[in-house]
């Protein structure tokens, strides 16, 4: 069974600085897609980035982007320049296209002022 | 375009009683989903639809959990009876088949059980 693995529990960092949230997982599969959703406290979770394990370059979305390493299973996600606004829950996911997406149990991030 | 709606956003309700949630997928999206979130914790699939069929509900417990998807648009998921475990958060999703495989959520629906 595939499963996502996020080893913070919460991460912290000043505004303005730069973070980078951890994600491995766990397939038998070479293709598939990994996902960065943000779960702020009113809880409608909204993507934040996509990466298609074809694909070698990394995905970026403005202050967003990712670290994808496909031989090493890991799907990290760096967040520069970071802002208030960005402080919430940041849930990794993979998914075989056609099945369910599989979540791991989240980073809470705080951004301290 | 409206996003995916669920209803209600809360529900407080005793044990042993029955509850219904609602959701409404975005338009064109055949695949629909339900998820679980306990509190702290990631989502968890408790079904998955295609069109009206489903197709992935081996983590529904199918003892006190029922949810139907007619006409393949509109989803409700039951639970009944509820017990005090079953305090969460139910989140509705939806896909476009052939799409860029991202999943839509709705806002969820909170139930607390007493």
């Amino acid at each position: 069974a595939q499963t996502v693995t996020q080893s913070q529990p919460e991460m912290s960092v000043q505004e303005a600085e730069t973070v980078t949230l951890s994600c491995t997982y766990d397939t038998s599969e070479s293709d598939y897609y990994l996902f960065w959703y943000k779960q702020p406290p009113s809880r409608q979770m909204i993507l934040v980035i996509r990466q298609e394990a074809y694909k070698q370059q990394n995905a970026t979305e403005n202050r967003f982007s990712v670290n994808f390493q496909k031989a090493a299973k890991s799907f990290s996600l760096k967040i520069s320049d970071s802002q208030l606004g960005d402080a919430a829950m940041y849930f990794c996911a993979y998914r075989i296209l056609s099945e369910k997406l599989v979540f791991g149990k989240g980073t809470k991030l705080t951004v301290n002022p | 375009e409206a996003g995916v709606v669920q209803s209600p956003r809360y529900k407080i309700i005793e044990k042993k009683q029955p509850v219904a949630f609602w959701c409404n997928p975005i338009s064109g999206h055949n695949t629909l989903y339900w998820y679980l979130q306990n509190l702290g914790q990631g989502p968890e699939l408790l079904i998955r639809y295609e069109n009206e069929e489903a197709v992935d509900d081996s983590q529904l417990p199918k003892d006190r959990f029922s949810a139907e998807r007619l006409k393949g648009v509109d989803s409700t998921l039951k639970i009944q009876p509820a017990e005090l475990g079953d305090s969460a958060v139910y989140l509705c999703a939806s896909s476009l088949r052939g799409g860029t495989g991202e999943l839509f959520f709705g806002e969820g629906s909170r139930l607390t059980v007493l």
